[in-house]
Parts: structure tokens; C-alpha cells; sequence
């Protein structure tokens, strides 16, 4: 199917383990992101990337990694997951007009 | 870096008003202007965006207008629908180290249409 989908749709993981959520596009868009969805926060940016091989951080990053060996792949890694990274995240992909589209998201939950 | 404020947080109309939801922007070089509508348990949908090179944009029952000089913008939902309530986001596009495509959101409106 055409599109951005993430996943999974939803993960319980342990505080002080490594996580890894998974974003892939099908539409070769160069731009890709990673959001955070908390109530009252809104939506903050962790990274993004460029192209394959060119990320850089957003607005909260510590605590997380991304890679973007492929242009359809942005994974994002959390290297030891803390309760503060329980959240909604959002992958998004931009395309030539400027318009952002959005996965499903994950919603993440670390006890 | 770029920082968008939306007003209200929620917002609760009668079916068939109006909306209107304010966002503000502070970078003067930011170019364009998304609004998503996000659903329950589903990522944000573009539902209509405005380039600083227009004043106003309409697509059926919702229009978005931008001031430049106030730098602020709004979106309008005009006689309103139950399947309108949902969170809104406006965003405005800002400096990156690789160009202009990230995006800065504001907090949300939660909208509810009242039957």
C-alpha cells in the first residue's frame, strides 16, 4: 500500500531497555520526521532527516538515535527507555509542495 | 527557532456556527502555513495549507487566512458538522540546516460540534 505507516501500533517495554520504532514510506519523499505527541505539548520534533545519510535533531532529542540508511526507512531509537519517553510518536514524510504526511503513529508506554 | 502559539486549547460551537482558531508565528521568514485535523487514534490529516504569498484560502466550508505583518493566521470552519469536532493544529515551515521544511506546531484545539 502507498503511504507512511509505522510500527508497531503499540509497545509496553521495560524503563532502561532499548526500543526501536519502525517508519517506512513508499512515496521516496527526501524529508522525513519524527514527532512526539504529549497532552499540552502538542507536537515536538525529535529529528529529522534530509536525506539518507543526513539527520539532524529537532526540538527534544535527548535520549533518542535515528538512522536513515534507505530514503523509505527513518527508524527511531530509544537506547534505554525512561517512563518521561511514554508518548504518542509520529512519523512524517514531506513531499515537494511543502504538505506533511502523517503515520498512525505508536503509542508507547514504558513502565 | 520558530514558535507557534494556537488559541483556544478547546473549543465548543453549536452545529451550524462558526470556528475560528488563532495561531501566531514569530519566525518573519517562515513561507508557509499546513492545518491538520486529527481524529482519535489516528495521525494529523492536512486538511488545507496558505503560502505567504496569499491573503486567503478556501476549500468548501473552511478557509484559512494570513496576515503577515501580525504574523498571524487563522483557520475558519463555517457551518459546522458533528464530524468537524476533533483536534486542530496549525503549523508554520522554518529554518533548517538543510532548507526550510521543518515544521513547528502549535499546542492544538480541541473542537466540539454540540448537535
Amino acid at each position: 500500500d502507498a503511504g507512511i505507516t509505522q510500527s508497531p501500533r503499540y509497545k509496553i517495554t521495560e524503563t532502561g531497555r532499548q526500543v526501536t520504532l519502525m517508519c517506512h514510506q513508499t512515496w521516496s519523499h527526501s524529508y522525513m520526521f519524527w514527532y512526539r505527541q504529549d497532552l499540552g505539548h502538542g507536537l515536538r520534533l525529535i529529528y529529522y532527516s534530509a536525506a539518507a545519510d543526513i539527520t539532524d535533531k529537532g526540538e527534544v532529542p535527548d535520549g533518542y538515535v535515528v538512522s536513515r540508511s534507505k530514503t523509505e526507512n527513518f527508524p527511531l531509537t530509544l537506547e534505554s527507555a525512561t517512563r518521561s519517553q511514554t508518548s504518542v510518536y509520529f512519523c512524517a514524510s514531506i513531499g515537494g509542495i511543502g504538505a506533511a504526511f502523517f503515520g498512525q503513529g505508536t503509542r508507547l508506554t514504558v513502565v | 527557532g520558530e514558535n507557534v502559539e494556537q488559541h483556544p486549547s478547546t473549543l465548543s460551537v453549536q452545529e451550524g456556527d462558526s470556528a475560528v482558531i488563532k495561531c501566531t508565528y514569530s519566525d518573519s521568514a517562515s513561507n508557509y502555513f499546513p492545518w491538520y485535523k486529527q481524529e482519535l487514534g489516528k495521525g494529523p490529516q492536512l486538511i488545507i495549507d496558505i503560502r505567504s504569498n496569499v491573503g486567503e484560502k478556501k476549500d468548501q466550508r473552511i478557509a484559512v487566512t494570513l496576515n503577515k505583518t501580525a504574523k498571524h493566521f487563522s483557520l475558519h470552519i463555517t457551518e459546522t458538522q458533528p464530524e468537524d469536532s476533533a483536534v486542530y493544529f496549525c503549523a508554520a515551515n522554518g529554518k533548517s540546516n538543510f532548507g526550510n521544511e521543518k515544521l513547528t506546531f502549535g499546542t492544538g484545539t480541541r473542537l466540539t460540534i454540540i448537535p
